[in-house]
């Protein structure tokens, strides 16, 4: 079974520094999906990054990229000139394509402090 | 604009009341679903729908039932609700990324 793990449950950054978020994930899979979602005090859920398993190239998204190492299972994310509009909580998460849909894993979430 | 809306916002309930979650997406996928959010948790499956007229139980979906009425919507019910159902609800869509909801802050005392 698909595991996602967040070691860190509260992260905090100065306003315009960088900041990294780790993921690492637990699979057999050789296809598949890896996404960090935003969840602001609003709560609504936004889909951040994704990256494609078969893609070697890290993906990017203005300030925010990722580091995905598929060997070791490792999908970090990158928020480069930190905002305060960037505090939230994140969540990455796995999918694959399974049985004519797509299954999700989430981790348990970083709560990400931006600091003026 | 372009998405998956679920309504209503916000709920409170009486223990053993009822209610549904309506939940709608113009984007044409095929995959739909619920899940509930409670803290220190992350996000947990309740039930999902692969496509039209197809449902399939999530990681928990006891107390629960969902119909998939089209390809559009997707609604989520608590027959008699209960205490431990107090939660934040999902409503999703997906086909190679997932679009989420605004949620559903859903109380039962």
């Amino acid at each position: 079974a698909q595991t996602v793990t967040q070691s860190q449950p509260e992260m905090s950054v100065q306003e315009a520094e960088t900041v990294t978020l780790s993921c690492t994930y637990d699979t057999s899979e050789n296809n598949y999906y890896l996404f960090w979602y935003k969840q602001p005090p609003s709560r609504q859920m936004i889909l951040v990054i994704r990256q494609e398993a078969y893609k070697q190239q890290n993906a990017t998204e203005n300030r925010f990229s990722v580091n995905f190492q598929k060997a070791a299972k490792s999908f970090s994310l990158k928020i480069s000139d930190s905002q305060l509009g960037d505090t939230a909580m994140y969540f990455c998460a796995f999918m694959k394509r399974a049985s004519g849909t797509y299954k999700y894993i989430f981790g348990t979430g970083t709560r990400l402090k931006v600091l003026a | 604009n372009a998405g998956v809306t679920q309504t209503p916002k916000f709920q409170v309930l009486k223990t053993g009341q009822s209610m549904t979650l309506q939940c709608a997406q113009d984007m044409n996928h095929n995959s739909m679903y619920w899940y509930r959010q409670d803290p220190g948790m992350g996000l947990r499956l309740i039930y999902y729908s692969a496509s039209e007229g197809t449902t399939d139980k999530g990681e928990v979906p006891n107390g629960y039932n969902v119909s998939r009425l089209n390809k559009r919507e997707f609604s989520l019910r608590l027959e008699s609700a209960a205490p431990s159902q107090t939660s934040v609800y999902f409503c999703a869509s997906s086909e190679e990324r997932g679009i989420f909801g605004q949620g559903t802050r859903l109380t039962v005392v």
